[in-house]
């Protein structure tokens, strides 16, 4: 059964506007963690930004943040201003304590000029 | 220089032959984990290991095998490679905790004909 689900395989954005990025997972765990990778043509697997669930406040990193809603076990992403260099596959991410991590298919992100 | 590196970056092999992708890395972390990633469905974990002396096998382990030589380095092996093993082949590594980032390497393309 697929554990974490990204309901939008592809997505595109404008430059300079902001889009977001949808993530659900299935749990009946309390503690765990979430991640949300890019993955740009070069394939490299880059962190972009990671969430405690014990943690109420919204995790940020720059032009990235997240919405974390845990009684609905969603974890979105949202880039502000995007930019080019944005355009990549990203992968959402789910980590139980002790366990080994499970991700999202992806959804591919494209920046347009 | 990367912090965790693999060799061979791309394959093509034919069916039926052994095949071995290596990885090593600079950060200094216990664990370190396989993954392949196929379109369409994230990455899925192969085999991961918590340190020197221990191996878990993952989600889709059937058809390999791994060996953990040294903290810094862990191979992933197809005894007999066949058409559906054709993946994007990652590792990655991470330290002890049960919410640590995993980092990873650059891939390795495989391709088995």
């Amino acid at each position: 059964a697929q554990t974490v689900t990204q309901s939008q395989p592809e997505m595109s954005v404008q430059e300079a506007e902001t889009v977001t990025l949808s993530c659900t997972y299935d749990t009946s765990e309390s503690d765990y963690y979430l991640f949300w990778y890019k993955q740009p043509p070069s394939r490299q697997m880059i962190l972009v930004i990671r969430q405690e669930a014990y943690k109420q406040q919204n995790a940020t990193e720059n032009r990235f943040s997240v919405n974390f809603q845990k009684a609905a076990k969603s974890f979105s992403l949202k880039i502000s201003d995007s930019q080019l260099g944005d355009a990549a596959m990203y992968f959402c991410a789910y980590r139980p304590r002790g366990d080994d991590m499970r991700f999202g298919a992806g959804t591919r992100l494209t920046v347009k000029p | 220089d990367a912090d965790v590196t693999q060799t061979p970056r791309n394959r093509i092999t034919k069916t039926g032959k052994r095949i071995m992708l290596e990885c090593s890395q600079t950060k200094g972390h216990d664990r370190m984990y396989w993954y392949r990633q196929d379109p369409g469905l994230g990455l899925r974990l192969i085999y991961y290991s918590f340190d020197v002396k221990d191996i878990n096998k993952g989600e889709i382990s059937d058809g390999y095998s791994v060996s953990r030589q040294a903290q810094a380095k862990f191979s992933l092996s197809l005894e007999s490679a066949i058409p559906n093993q054709t993946a994007l082949y990652f590792c990655a590594t991470s330290d002890r905790g049960p919410g640590e980032t995993q980092y990873f390497g650059p891939g390795t393309r495989l391709l088995v004909l």
